[in-house]
């Protein structure tokens, strides 16, 4: 069975600081992404950075990095410098092939 | 940068009613879906379609729900005598190809609330 867990409801962050959102997965499939999207309060579900189970380093881009440990099958967003405006429900996902398995969801606020 | 597009962003419909909700995928991609999140909760998949047929569907997908790619560019789900609990923001997805590494992109969503 496919798992997505997200254990973190919510989080707080002071403006400029690092934040980690925490993510642990369980699939027997041995190909698989892994992905966050990021879901402001006016409802959109917008992508912000993928990993795949066979990428040997961890993906970034720009502000955001994905801490990927495939032992531990754990895929934690880190965004550094936070901004105001990363205030936003966080969703980690995962997709062994056709369809998408998301996890319950980080609520992020960001603090001036 | 090409997105999807869906349409209405908000649908109010009696209970009982058919409500139709669309979706035009990026231009070049093969692969579309749709998801529910009802709110407050997470996204749920409920289907997806490949070369003008579901390819996969999960348990929500019942009777009551249709899929139909109707031109080159529309998708469309289908619900069919809505009921109060099929209340729920529905997002479309589309993605190049079916597999792992491929992220999905989402269109903003259509809010629709039974009354």
């Amino acid at each position: 069975a496919q798992k997505i867990t997200q254990t973190q409801p919510g989080m707080f962050v002071q403006e400029k600081e690092a934040v980690t959102l925490d993510c642990t997965y369980d699939t027997s499939d041995p190909s698989y992404g892994l992905f966050w999207y990021k879901q402001p309060s006016s409802g959109e579900m917008i992508f912000l950075i993928y990993q795949g189970s066979y990428d040997q380093q961890n993906a970034t881009e720009g502000r955001y990095s994905l801490n990927f440990q495939k032992a531990r099958k754990s895929a934690n967003l880190v965004i550094s410098a936070s901004q105001l405006g990363d205030s936003a429900m966080y969703f980690c996902a995962m997709n062994p092939g056709n369809q998408f398995y998301f996890g319950t969801g980080t609520s992020l606020t960001v603090i001036p | 940068e090409p997105e999807v597009t869906q349409t209405p962003s908000h649908q109010v419909t009696q209970m009982g009613q058919e409500v139709i909700l669309r979706c035009v995928p990026i231009s070049n991609h093969l692969y579309f879906y749709w998801y529910r999140q009802i709110l407050g909760q997470k996204v749920e998949f409920l289907v997806s379609f490949y070369n003008n047929e579901i390819s996969e569907k999960s348990e929500i997908f019942d009777d009551q729900f249709s899929v139909e790619r109707p031109d080159g560019s529309n998708f469309t789900l289908k619900i069919r005598s809505t009921k109060l609990e099929d209340s729920a923001m529905y997002f479309c997805a589309s993605s190049v190809e079916g597999i792992a590494n491929q992220p999905q992109h989402f269109g903003d969503g259509t809010r629709l609330s039974i009354l």
